[in-house]
């Protein structure tokens, strides 16, 4: 069970937006539209911050967002926080009640 | 406000065996299917297992299957993971994680578990 691909590291200044991708297959984010976006901050438990490709939770910022295309999913983070420096994973739905994870991507606020 | 507390995490050696637990507070643990979500030293997350609302149905990954059993008891509100013949590999900290939807909407603060040697 392969993982999706992500860049391992992202940077960006206060205020600017970055973009993190994450790459399946046709047997996953491309199948699906059951993508789902997490930051996880050190010594803390994982956050969902997007859901179903698109949906934001209730309390999660706007400055989030997500897309899909083909086999490709992207998360958006627009007006950068220093709060924002944290690892985020992709994740996605996979046939026969199974998920598959990302490997990862290291956001670094300058 | 929902919470998932995981216990058990142990330093053990190759091939014993471990079970950990998962306490729900906060929502109606008996009306949600579960996960089990691991995180390797240095690596990413990884999805384990998955049980159903009333424990009938299970699902796991091919890197533990046949080894890890989910269980559940929903007069206690907690949830186990059976955890037989480990490996080195097995070396992570352990989530569990609530199904909203398709994805995982609360998640506990992790248990560590060491196989070595």
């Amino acid at each position: 069970q392969s993982a999706l691909t992500q860049p391992a590291s992202v940077s960006g200044s206060p205020g600017q937006s970055v973009t993190i991708s994450c790459t399946g297959s046709s047997s996953d984010v491309g199948d699906y539209n059951y993508v789902s976006w997490y930051a996880h901050h050190p010594d803390k438990a994982p956050k969902l911050i997007i859901s179903d490709v698109t949906t934001r939770p209730s309390g999660v910022s706007a400055r989030f967002s997500g897309s899909k295309s083909g086999n490709t999913a992207t998360l958006t983070i627009s007006g950068l926080q220093a709060a924002d420096e944290a690892d985020y994973y992709c994740s996605s739905y996979r046939t026969n009640n199974t998920w598959v994870f990302g490997g990862g991507t290291k956001l670094t606020v300058l | 406000q929902e919470q998932l507390v995981e216990s058990g995490g142990a330093v053990v050696q190759p091939e014993e065996s471990l079970k950990l637990s998962c306490t729900a507070s906060g929502f109606i643990f008996s009306y949600y299917s579960i996960h089990w979500v691991r995180q390797a030293p240095g690596k990413g997350l990884e999805w384990v297992a998955l049980i159903s609302y009333d424990g009938n149905k299970k699902y796991y990954a091919d890197s533990v299957k046949g080894r890890f059993t989910m269980s559940r008891d929903n007069s206690k509100s907690t949830l186990y993971l059976q955890m037989n013949s480990l490996k080195p590999e097995d070396t992570a900290v352990y989530y569990c994680a609530k199904r909203f939807g398709v994805a995982f909407d609360v998640w506990g603060q992790g248990t560590r578990v060491t196989v070595s040697s």
